[in-house]
């Protein structure tokens, strides 16, 4: 079954320094990964996806991430940190049947000044 | 125009009350999803419908009842409602055909006293 592994519940990092969130994977099919943000009081909107094309992925506010097969990782990384960037994320896989998203637990990341 | 909406976004209730929560797309999707987060933020699927045919049906209560009346609607339907009903539930929707990225609405925090 597929799933998702965030390590880390919480991080934390200071104002411009490099954010790096961890999120490994299991899956039986070629996954489509996923990064969602979610605000405080909001909805989770997309970051950025895999859906098997470039292994590295650019999103949304500065962000990217990496797939690598060997490692079954989807680590995402931001080169300097934003008090704005506060927030807790996800990392999510498509279920089996394509007809789902399978979330992780979240990473709650903090920025200090 | 906002792609996903939910209401209410709160909502106080006692114990053994029923209540209903709505959510509607205009983005021209064919799956609408509800998803459930708990207080320590984990995001589980409850239901999804296609077409308003329903595709997913996860380990609920059956105090919990969806209704799909169109491909733009999904409503949640809850009994007899009991203290660990307390979340927040999302609304989302995604075309089933592209890679499977879903579009969330802002929440509907629950709680029952």
């Amino acid at each position: 079954a597929q799933s998702v592994t965030q390590l880390g519940s919480h991080v934390s990092v200071s104002e411009g320094a490099l954010v790096l969130l961890r999120c490994n994977y299991s899956s039986s099919v070629p996954p489509y990964l996923f990064w969602y943000v979610q605000y405080p009081n909001q909805g989770l909107q997309l970051l950025l996806k895999y859906t098997s094309a470039a292994t590295l992925v650019k999103g949304i506010n500065g962000f990217e991430a990496e797939f690598k097969k060997s490692e079954t990782s989807f680590h995402l990384t931001k080169p300097s940190a934003h008090m704005r960037d506060a927030a807790e994320y996800f990392c999510a896989v498509t279920d089996q049947a394509g007809t789902a998203l399978i979330f992780g637990k979240g990473t709650t990341l903090s920025v200090s000044s | 125009d906002t792609a996903v909406s939910q209401t209410p976004k709160y909502l106080v209730t006692q114990m053994g009350n029923d209540k209903s929560i709505k959510c509607e797309q205009n983005l021209g999707h064919d799956t609408m999803y509800w998803y459930k987060q708990d207080s320590k933020k984990f995001l589980k699927i409850m239901f999804s419908y296609n077409n308003k045919e329903l595709i997913i049906n996860e380990t609920v209560p059956n105090r919990f009842s969806p209704k799909s009346p169109d491909k733009a609607h999904l409503n949640l339907h809850i009994n007899s409602l009991e203290l660990g009903d307390s979340a927040v539930y999302f609304c989302a929707s995604s075309d089933i055909r592209n890679t499977g990225e879903l579009f969330f609405g802002e929440g509907s925090r629950l709680t029952v006293l």
